[in-house]
């Protein structure tokens, strides 16, 4: 059963600490992404990667890092650095960059801050 | 600045009406414009592309037109029902993934 899922589906973050949030395909994708979704706002892009141990900022991408290890597994780390995390976090994958691919989204992690 | 604006901002219709969603780009230069239906708590899932020489595409209850001179684009729903309770976002790409722009949604309310 092919599919991206996240985890855990919420998260709760104490002052001061860094999160890691999951993000698994095995839909075989080269791309994957990090969005932020905050109400009324659309999504915006955190990060992406083309390809493994490769990834580039997004239009927010201060307070968080991610990494590429495998092609299969694009974790986000919020770190204290970001003032402001409580949103829904979606992670997306998709064959390539072209922008009329597809991309395939997560159920998503909602992030709060204790 | 590329942007996309969609209206309603929510609505509420009666089950099995119909109803017609709005969205208007600046993005420029224009490749694609595609819909998405986001389940609350959930990832959003595509709907349908439309390309710059497509007027109208169809995906069951779902019909997307697109006027590349207005820039405007719609997503008409037929007969609606329970299950289509969701928000509707518009994207519009502008030639790089970092210049990807996504509308605020719709959210619609079908109730019995």
């Amino acid at each position: 059963d092919g599919g991206i899922t996240q985890s855990p589906k919420y998260l709760f973050r104490k002052e001061g600490q860094n999160v890691t949030l999951s993000c698994e395909q095995n839909l075989n994708h080269d791309a994957m992404y990090w969005y932020r979704q905050d109400p009324g706002q659309g999504l915006r892009l955190i990060y992406y990667s083309q390809i493994v141990n490769d990834f580039q900022k997004g239009d927010i991408a201060e307070g968080y890092s991610v990494s590429r290890e495998k092609k299969e597994s694009f974790p986000l780390t919020v770190t204290s650095a970001q003032k402001n995390p409580t949103a829904f976090y979606l992670c997306a994958s998709s064959t390539g960059l072209d922008p009329s691919e597809t991309q395939y989204f997560g159920p998503g992690t909602r992030l709060l801050v204790l | 600045k590329n942007q996309v604006e969609q209206s309603p901002q929510s609505l509420i219709i009666l089950e099995g009406k119909n109803c017609t969603l709005q969205c208007n780009y600046t993005v420029s230069p224009f490749s694609n414009l595609r819909w998405y239906k986001q389940d609350t708590g959930r990832g959003p899932v595509s709907l349908t592309i439309m390309t710059f020489s497509e007027n109208t595409k169809s995906n069951g209850r779902y019909t997307a037109t697109l006027d590349a001179d207005t820039k405007q684009s719609s997503l008409h729903i037929t007969a609606s029902q329970l299950s289509d309770s969701a928000s509707y976002i518009c994207v519009v790409p502008s030639g790089g993934y970092q210049k990807v722009t996504f509308g605020t949604g719709t959210k619609l309310q079908v109730i019995p």
